[in-house]
């Protein structure tokens, strides 16, 4: 079956970039996806990237993708303290019919 | 209102009563979808329909859980006989179909069971 796994914490200070690392089991995942949850909210979705696609950029992140080891990364430039969320990667199968498969969620905390 | 709405945004209740959680989906998204989020276990899949019918109850723990949504809007997911191990928040999310990546996701429903 399809899994994702993720560490789960990530501890950076306000101003340095933020890596934070996923790897995938599905091969036929047409797109990974990264979501963000603040504190008391529900998730929201913050970027994808299609499986053809190695990078993408979009203002102060940067998307990764290396399908050969199946690792998707999100890099959070200048990380500010409203950027401390839980960050959850998932991917949806090739199929379309089934729903997205989340990792744990990785805690990012930003020290000022 | 424009989001996914979700009632109760807290409930405790005493181990072994009955709870519902209601899930509102933004109007015109046929797909629902129900997550449990605990400490340290990220996002459980529980089910998801596509209009009236839940073609997917793997993710359901147990017997003791049950979900229907009627009109192709509003969820109710019961749990019956509640036990500590249910404690959780229970997450709702719509999407324009089955197969969509973008979820919208409510606040969730934080349920306590003592």
């Amino acid at each position: 079956g399809e899994d994702v796994e993720q560490s789960l914490f990530l501890s950076v200070r306000e101003g340095d970039s933020s890596v934070i690392n996923c790897t995938y089991t599905d091969s036929s995942s047409t797109y990974l996806y990264w979501y963000k949850q603040e504190p008391g909210a529900g998730l929201q979705l913050l970027t994808y990237i299609f499986s053809n696609m190695d990078m993408k950029q979009d203002q102060r992140l940067t998307v990764l993708l290396n399908k050969k080891d199946k690792h998707l990364s999100l890099r959070i430039a200048d990380t500010q303290t409203g950027d401390s969320a839980i960050y959850f990667c998932a991917e949806i199968g090739n199929s379309g019919n089934t729903p997205l498969v989340f990792g744990k969620g990785t805690r990012l905390s930003v020290i000022a | 209102g424009a989001g996914v709405s979700q009632s109760p945004s807290n409930k405790v209740t005493e181990k072994g009563k009955d709870v519902e959680l209601r899930c509102d989906p933004i109007s015109g998204h046929t797909a629902l979808y129900w997550y449990r989020q605990s400490l340290g276990q990220g996002l459980e899949f529980l089910i998801y329909f596509q209009g009236n019918s839940a073609p997917d109850k793997s993710g359901l723990p147990s017997d003791r859980f049950s979900a229907e949504r009627t009109g192709g809007s509003v969820s109710t997911l019961t749990i019956q006989r509640t036990q500590q191990e249910d404690s959780a928040v229970y997450l709702c999310a719509s999407s324009w179909g089955q197969g969509a990546g973008e979820l919208f996701f409510g606040e969730g429903s934080r349920l306590t069971v003592l």
